[in-house]
């Protein structure tokens, strides 16, 4: 069965700096993978995905991630934090078929 | 678009009582995705469908809970009778298709039982 580890629950960063949210993922075969963000009291936003092709796949709000298949990873990034970016993100995995699913999601605090 | 919509968006009711959460979908779309989401378990995936078709309910908590997809845009989640651990927020999403597109995500409706 596919599964999703975001190893840390919670990620805090000061403004301006680099900024990593990190995603290990196991699923039979090529995966499916996404991020997603939730600000406080709303649903998850799409942020972006890698389905083919080049590793490093760019979002929305300047995010990229890049796939690692040796590594079964899919962090996610960007190169400057705002106070903005504070929030829930979720990682999530799908196989070829119907299975997928979410991971636990970590708390990103950007400090002004 | 409008987006998916959910409706309550708050519901407040007793314990024993009916609760009956609704979506729309977003036109186009023929998965829909209801979650639940509270501190404690985090967000799980209660059942999908597929063009109106359950296709994984072994989300679904207890018989208490059942799901209906009537037809392409309407789906409604039932609790009978509620009960104060079902206090969470339900989330309703849909995409193109379960597989390679990104869901998006209703609003959600925040539920407590007293």
């Amino acid at each position: 069965a596919q599964s999703v580890a975001q190893p840390e629950d919670q990620v805090n960063v000061a403004e301006g700096n680099p900024l990593t949210v990190k995603c290990t993922y196991s699923v039979s075969g090529n995966p499916y993978l996404f991020w997603y963000v939730q600000y406080p009291n709303r649903g998850l936003q799409f942020l972006l995905k890698y389905i083919t092709g080049d590793n490093l796949v760019k979002g929305s709000y300047g995010f990229e991630a890049e796939f690692n298949k040796s590594q079964t990873s899919f962090h996610l990034k960007k190169p400057s934090a705002l106070v903005s970016d504070s929030a829930l993100y979720f990682c999530a995995v799908r196989d070829r078929g119907q299975n997928f699913v979410f991971g636990p999601g970590t708390r990103l605090s950007v400090l002004p | 678009d409008a987006g998916v919509i959910q409706s309550p968006r708050h519901e407040v009711t007793e314990m024993g009582q009916e609760v009956t959460l609704r979506c729309k979908p977003i036109s186009g779309h023929n998965s829909l995705f209801w979650y639940r989401q509270t501190m404690m378990r985090g967000l799980e995936l209660l059942i999908y469908f597929n063009n109106n078709v359950p296709i994984d309910d072994s989300g679904m908590p207890e018989d208490r809970f059942s799901a209906k997809m009537p037809n392409a845009s309407f789906s409604t989640l039932k609790i009978q009778p509620s009960e104060p651990r079902d206090s969470a927020v339900y989330f309703c999403a849909s995409s193109l298709e379960a597989g390679r597109y990104e869901q998006y995500f209703g609003p959600g409706t925040r539920l407590t039982v007293t």
